[in-house]
């Protein structure tokens, strides 16, 4: 079956632009997840959807950053006034659980995103 | 608190040498443990996971991990390397808190195979 797909591939932009990022789970999915992964660095947890609860938004950096999932399945991630610290791999991962901690994540492929 | 650190961020190994990457964790819960692999322009894939099953936990292409819970370790091997196992590998812990799950992503460690 598909697994995660995420659009777009690439994404260059200006410095003060807003960006929408999407993501599609793999159907029947509850759970969704965001990262951002920097050159050389580890993943940075953003925020967490899980069914129709609301959203762990802990792991947003600032308020410039947000997200929504509509009707449970596909999301955006929506960055205001890019900066040029915002460049990097933005990762969705989907989960077939219920939010709990042995459930695997299946990974998009990401979004490259590059604030000039 | 949890929090998870990978030793090593490059290793480098023969190919047919046995290869270790190494992982150490706290959490103040029991975690649930993850390795995924992340081969260059592709998407993070699971090698493993362990869930207070088995301790020794074998994955996909021959790889295999032993939780250790005296040493809060969760080391990664493999007894003989091969050149598609070139990636980065991260060391991911997970456990439950109120109705949340927190999941930290070690920092990774590149593996690179020399012929």
């Amino acid at each position: 079956g598909a697994g995660v797909s995420q659009s777009p591939s690439n994404k260059v932009t200006e410095k003060g632009k807003d960006v929408e990022l999407r993501c599609d789970p793999i159907s029947g999915h509850t759970a969704l997840y965001w990262y951002r992964q920097s050159l050389g660095q580890g993943l940075e947890f953003l925020i967490y959807f899980q069914g129709n609860s609301a959203p762990d938004k802990s792991g947003l950096p600032s308020d410039r950053f947000s997200a929504e999932r509509t009707g449970g399945s596909v999301s955006t991630l929506t960055i205001q006034r890019t900066q040029q610290e915002d460049s990097a791999v933005y990762l969705c991962a989907s989960s077939h659980g219920s939010g709990s901690p042995t459930d695997t994540q299946y990974f998009g492929p990401g979004t490259r995103l590059t604030v000039l | 608190a949890q929090s998870v650190t990978q030793l090593d961020s490059h290793v480098s190994v023969s190919e047919g040498t046995p290869v270790l990457l190494r992982c150490n964790y706290s959490s103040s819960y029991s975690p649930s443990l993850f390795w995924y692999v992340q081969h260059p322009n592709k998407g993070l894939q699971l090698l493993l996971k362990y869930t207070s099953a088995a301790t020794l936990v074998k994955g996909i292409n021959g790889f295999e991990a032993e939780f250790k819970k005296s040493e809060t370790s969760f080391h990664l091997t493999k007894p003989s390397a091969h050149m598609s196992d070139a990636a980065e590998y991260f060391c991911v812990v997970s456990a439950q808190y109120s109705s949340a799950s927190k999941i930290i992503f070690g920092s990774g460690t590149r593996l690179s195979i020399r012929p």
